[in-house]
């Protein structure tokens, strides 16, 4: 399976303000996600990202809070934008292996918001 | 209706017995099923995942899908202590997107 790193790893933020979270895998991929998990919740797909297109956002999630970039096939950033208290959470990528469908997960980026 | 149910439990089993894990989906089209283990303070990491109806074993593992009832489980057998973790179940939803159930608590006690 593929190598995924995120940076940072954590960070605490201010309300207001803007993070963005790398995501660098080790080979090309074709599918990058980008998911949430709140404090004692499942996974929640936040967006797609592929590389050369527009994100695809799942409902609940918008572009102008949760912009994100794929500029080639091994890398991905995640924008949360004007942060509230309720943003904080862990925010994953993963990649989507060799025509199984199976996701792999980088070590995920724990944003607190004060 | 949830698109993917697990009981949250925490379910507690002793160290070398089997441990259960269930899900059951909602989408009778849904074609790809996966299982991951979340340690805590961790990221999901694939355990198995399978395709077709019955059963597929990988070590101490072993999933099983009932497509008809819409129903796929895991087992683990000889539990160890080390198996103590979140389960959780995920199903391949329209357009390749995945989603999890809740997640299974699993504590195995020595």
């Amino acid at each position: 399976s593929a190598v995924i790193s995120q940076k940072p790893s954590r960070d605490i933020c201010q309300r207001g303000t803007s993070l963005t979270i790398q995501c660098q895998v080790d080979s090309q991929v074709t599918m990058m996600f980008w998911y949430r998990q709140q404090p004692g919740q499942s996974l929640t797909l936040i967006a797609t990202a592929n590389q050369g297109s527009e994100a695809t956002y799942e409902s609940g999630f918008v572009i102008d809070k949760f912009p994100i970039s794929r500029p080639n096939l091994t890398f991905s950033t995640l924008t949360v934008s004007n942060m509230s208290p309720e943003d904080s959470s862990i925010y994953l990528c993963s990649v989507e292996g060799g025509g199984t469908y199976e996701q792999y997960f980088g070590p995920g980026t724990r944003l607190t918001v004060t | 209706q949830k698109e993917v149910e697990q009981n949250s439990g925490p379910l507690s089993v002793p160290e070398g017995a089997i441990a259960s894990l269930n899900c059951t989906y909602s989408d009778r089209g849904s074609q790809s099923f996966f299982w991951y283990r979340q340690y805590s303070g961790k990221s999901p990491e694939l355990i198995m995942f399978i395709y077709s109806n019955g059963d597929k074993e990988d070590g101490r593992f072993t999933a099983q899908l009932n497509k008809a009832s819409q129903y796929v489980s895991l087992l683990i057998r000889d539990s160890q202590p080390s198996d103590s973790a979140t389960y959780l179940c995920a199903v391949i939803h329209n357009n390749n997107d995945m989603r999890f159930g809740a997640g299974t608590r699993l504590t195995v006690k020595p």
